[in-house]
């Protein structure tokens, strides 16, 4: 079983549109995570949910909502899609309160926005 | 602040000899440090971690990294390159709160 998943894995769509892109972790784990990931490969953390309540929400423009409707699942929904999200986006989930604290990705979902 | 650096964005080496990647931390707190691969068009997988227990850190695939905190410093090593370590490296730092602090990447290429 796959730990964390992440659907879909690609994603081409055009510039204006809306779309969504869903994760789902059978780990047990409290916390869940959503990273961008540049084609330089640079990591940077867009959001984090824990209990599924909002604790990491760093610089991203409104048209990005997370929603996570309970504690196994966090999605990503983005209006207005512009040509700068192209990405990989990936889904984390880890577990508070334990020493390592570490975090489990997804396998990614690459959006290109053309 | 937080900050994590790698040293090399590329470290080359050939099949059978040693693996260096570098990594400086800096943080006001004791961190929990952990070693992240990525292969081409795969998730990150973690390849060892440190949480204030003992600071030589053996993971998968035998890498190894040691905790220096007079350093500053959590460097993975390997004693022997395999073509299928040629991956992206990640040095991640978390010092609490829920956030996790990312490292550049380090891209290793293994030539034959």
């Amino acid at each position: 079983d796959t730990a964390v998943s992440q659907t879909p894995k690609y994603l081409v769509t055009q510039m204006g549109n809306d779309k969504s892109i869903k994760c789902e972790q059978n780990l047990g784990h409290d916390t869940m995570y959503w990273y961008k990931q540049d084609s330089k490969k640079f990591l940077k953390i867009m959001f984090s949910y824990n209990n599924k309540e909002l604790i990491i929400n760093e610089t991203v423009p409104n048209r990005f909502s997370p929603k996570s409707p309970d504690k196994a699942h966090l999605n990503l929904h983005i209006n207005s899609l512009e040509l700068g999200d192209s990405a990989v986006y990936f889904c984390a989930s880890s577990q508070s309160g334990s020493l390592s604290y570490e975090q489990y990705f997804g396998p990614g979902t690459r959006l290109t926005v053309t | 602040a937080q900050s994590v650096t790698q040293l090399d964005s590329h470290v080359s080496v050939s099949e059978g000899t040693p693996v260096l990647l570098r990594c400086n931390y800096s943080s006001s707190y004791s961190p929990s440090l952990f070693w992240y691969v990525q292969h081409p068009n795969k998730g990150l997988q973690l390849l060892l971690k440190y949480t204030s227990a003992a600071t030589l850190v053996k993971g998968i695939n035998g890498f190894e990294a040691e905790f220096k905190k007079s350093e500053t410093s959590f460097h993975l090593t390997k004693p022997s390159a395999h073509m299928s370590d040629a991956a992206e490296y990640f040095c991640v730092c978390y010092t609490g709160g829920f956030k996790t602090i990312f490292g550049a990447g380090t891209r290793l290429f293994v030539k034959a």
